[in-house]
């Protein structure tokens, strides 16, 4: 059972533009988010971070957005560079455990 | 600072071999994962160690086991391989555990035939 889901296998944008990247849960326990950025042939790179308490967390070109209510969470990249392609993966945690549960990744281009 | 190494970064078992893949992060971090990655499913967690001389569950624990042997190492054991088993194995690092690994090594991508 997927508790937490990327509906969106792969997203091509362009060069410049806003790139949005949509994940969901299912688990209302969940109380601390993160995305990582995947390259080929390589581990996953931490991107950016969100606990419950806040709604928005923005570091450089990247934002992450979480809709509580709504089991939903974003990421932002603004403006994309050919670089951010990748497959981008959000995570997330149960406020009383260790474990975090991935979702099946979002493959971003950027056309240049 | 190589932050988190793997060793092997390939490796192909026939059913029933048994195999250790090693971990080692440079970063002094306490706690340590070990995750599989497989087509079209997320990365899932297998084992952790929270500190040194701990390790837990994580959600596909069966067929594994691993080893904390200090700080710096955390390795993860397949007794008997089955093909099911095929997959990228990741490891990672974090400070504490509220990190789930930030940092990931390589990745090493074994093949059961």
């Amino acid at each position: 059972d997927q508790q937490v889901k990327q509906n969106s296998p792969s997203l091509s944008v362009q060069e410049g533009r806003i790139s949005i990247l949509n994940c969901d849960y299912t688990n209302s326990m969940f109380d601390y988010f993160l995305w990582y950025k995947k390259y080929p042939a390589e581990g996953p790179t931490f991107l950016i971070s969100i606990s419950s308490i806040k709604d928005k967390n923005e570091d450089g070109r990247f934002t992450v957005f979480l809709n509580k209510s709504a089991k939903h969470l974003s990421l932002h990249i603004v403006p994309s560079q050919p670089g951010d392609s990748a497959v981008y993966f959000c995570a997330a945690r149960r406020e009383t455990g260790n474990q975090f549960y991935f979702g099946t990744g979002t493959s971003l281009t950027v056309i240049p | 600072n190589a932050g988190v190494t793997q060793t092997p970064k390939f490796q192909v078992l026939k059913t029933g071999q048994s195999m250790t893949l090693q971990c080692a992060q440079d970063m002094n971090h306490n706690s340590m994962y070990w995750y599989r990655q497989d087509p079209g499913m997320g990365l899932r967690l297998i084992y952790y160690s929270a500190s040194e001389g701990t390790t837990d569950k994580g959600e596909v624990p069966n067929g594994y086991n691993v080893s904390r042997l200090n700080k710096r190492e955390f390795s993860l054991r397949l007794e008997s391989a089955a093909p099911s088993q095929t997959s990228v194995y990741f490891c990672a690092s974090s400070e504490g555990t509220s990190g789930g690994g930030r940092f990931f090594g390589p990745g090493t991508r074994l093949t059961v035939l």
